[in-house]
């Protein structure tokens, strides 16, 4: 069954510092997500990006926080200057076109802990 | 201190019962609703989502049910097992059309099975 990936597992950075979060979409969609979950909170949304362009975004994604399609599998997420407040699980989603289509499929996660 | 954060309402059912856990939803603009099922250090599972102009759906064990005059939503398992056990979210997409628009989640609810 095809399933969302996301590389690395976990990512430990030191304040200040540009990290990026990489994450395969399932190959036949056509709109990717990024979400974070503070721990023991509530899964929240940052960013949707469709048609090589971002398609909606919350306030949370300011402008240390940029997402790239480098290529026609990969979906990254770049915060160049991270802060002590980013620590949190990173989500990647995505989703495809046509009924059901709304269904938003999540990988595993990217534990970042910036000290 | 106290983090509020981490206060998840827990439900706890015997193994074999069935379990109902509710949420609330916040827009009544919402056009459609999603379960998801997060295991500790995991992403968001997809179990089962509902549109709008659905007041109910099955799935394999699982039933959604969708009250939009109080805007609550439920999910219930059937012969609950220890396989169930994780946090489960609610999340509502306001978006329809082209845009797939992205997903706000509620607080979750922690479902531990007593073997």
């Amino acid at each position: 069954e095809p399933e969302v990936t996301q590389t690395p597992s976990h990512q430990v950075t030191q304040m200040g510092q540009e990290v990026i979060l990489r994450c395969v979409p399932i190959s036949n969609h056509l709109y990717f997500y990024w979400y974070r979950q503070i721990l023991g909170q509530k899964v929240e949304f940052l960013v949707s990006f469709y048609n090589n362009e971002i398609s909606e975004k919350s306030e949370i994604f300011d402008d240390q926080f940029s997402v790239e399609r480098p290529d026609g599998s990969n979906f990254t997420l770049k915060i160049r200057s991270t802060k002590l407040e980013d620590s949190a699980m990173y989500f990647c989603a995505s989703s495809g076109l046509g009924q059901g289509a709304k269904t938003q499929y999540f990988g595993p996660g990217t534990r970042l802990l910036v000290l | 201190g106290e983090s509020v954060g981490l206060h998840l309402p827990t439900l706890s059912v015997q193994e074999g019962d069935n379990s109902i856990i509710n949420c609330a939803y916040s827009n009544s603009a919402s056009d459609y609703f999603i379960w998801y099922k997060q295991e500790s250090g995991k992403g968001p599972q997809f179990i089962i989502d509902i549109r709008s102009n659905m007041d109910k759906r099955q799935g394999q064990r699982v039933t959604v049910l969708l009250n939009k005059t109080v805007k609550h939503l439920s999910l219930q398992i059937a012969a609950t097992q220890p396989g169930d056990s994780a946090v489960y979210f609610c999340a509502e997409n306001i978006r329809d059309g082209g845009s797939q628009g992205n997903l706000i989640f509620g607080k979750g609810t922690k479902l531990s099975v007593k073997p």
